[in-house]
């Protein structure tokens, strides 16, 4: 089946300690977006990338780093800078192409302790 | 620059009642539109989307929404609520063409159905 896996489902995190969420697609597409939810604030971009080895800051990309070494994978590091990382971290992917639909991940939810 | 208002953080319903869930949006040229679906603990699920051909635009479950330029609005309806449509719904809208497909997101209106 063709789709989006985030992985893991739960990951808990101790403060000052660097944490990498995977996210991979076997859809074939150009786009990948990763994705910060929080209680009433809907989705916030974090890093998008359009193409291999190139990817771009969201609207709160501070403390967090992203690579696209790979078509399929898009890894995010929450790294120790970022201030409040608990949430929920949704993954996408689109063709990049105009009104291309995005597919979304299960989400993973980090809680730091 | 581009924004989504969801007016209504919570809406309650009652069983085989209509939904109405309403989107806003800002958008300094012509926008694509976007309604999400999302169950607890999961992915974001596409309703339906509108990208300038029939304003009214049909998506799964039985819902649709209606592009009205003049309102700047993009309002989901279902005709008659099933206990399943429980969830959260986001309005999304893509407008800026120089920043491929960035999706600017709505806070999210949750459905509570009752029985």
């Amino acid at each position: 089946d063709g789709g989006i896996t985030q992985s893991p489902k739960y990951l808990f995190r101790k403060e000052g300690q660097n944490v990498t969420l995977s996210c991979e697609q076997n859809l074939n597409h150009d786009a990948m977006y990763w994705y910060r939810q929080d209680p009433g604030q809907g989705l916030r971009l974090i890093y998008y990338s359009q193409i291999v080895n190139d990817f771009q800051k969201g609207d709160i990309a501070e403390g967090y780093s992203v690579s696209r070494e790979k078509k399929e994978s898009f890894p995010l590091t929450v790294t120790s800078a970022q201030k409040n990382p608990t949430a929920f971290y949704l993954c996408a992917s689109s063709l990049n192409r105009g009104a291309d639909t995005q597919y979304f991940g299960p989400g993973t939810r980090l809680t730091v302790l | 620059a581009q924004s989504v208002t969801q007016l209504g953080s919570h809406v309650s319903v009652s069983e085989g009642a209509l939904v109405l869930l309403r989107c806003n949006y800002s958008s300094s040229v012509p926008p694509y539109l976007f309604w999400y679906v999302q169950y607890p603990n999961q992915g974001l699920q596409l309703l339906l989307k509108y990208t300038s051909a029939a304003t009214l635009v049909k998506g799964i479950n039985g819902f649709e929404a209606e592009f009205k330029k003049s309102e700047t609005s993009f309002h989901l309806t279902k005709p008659s609520a099933h206990m399943s449509d429980a969830a959260e719904y986001f309005c999304a809208v893509s407008a800026d063409k120089a920043a491929g497909n960035k999706l600017t997101f709505g806070g999210g209106t949750r459905v509570l159905v009752k029985p």
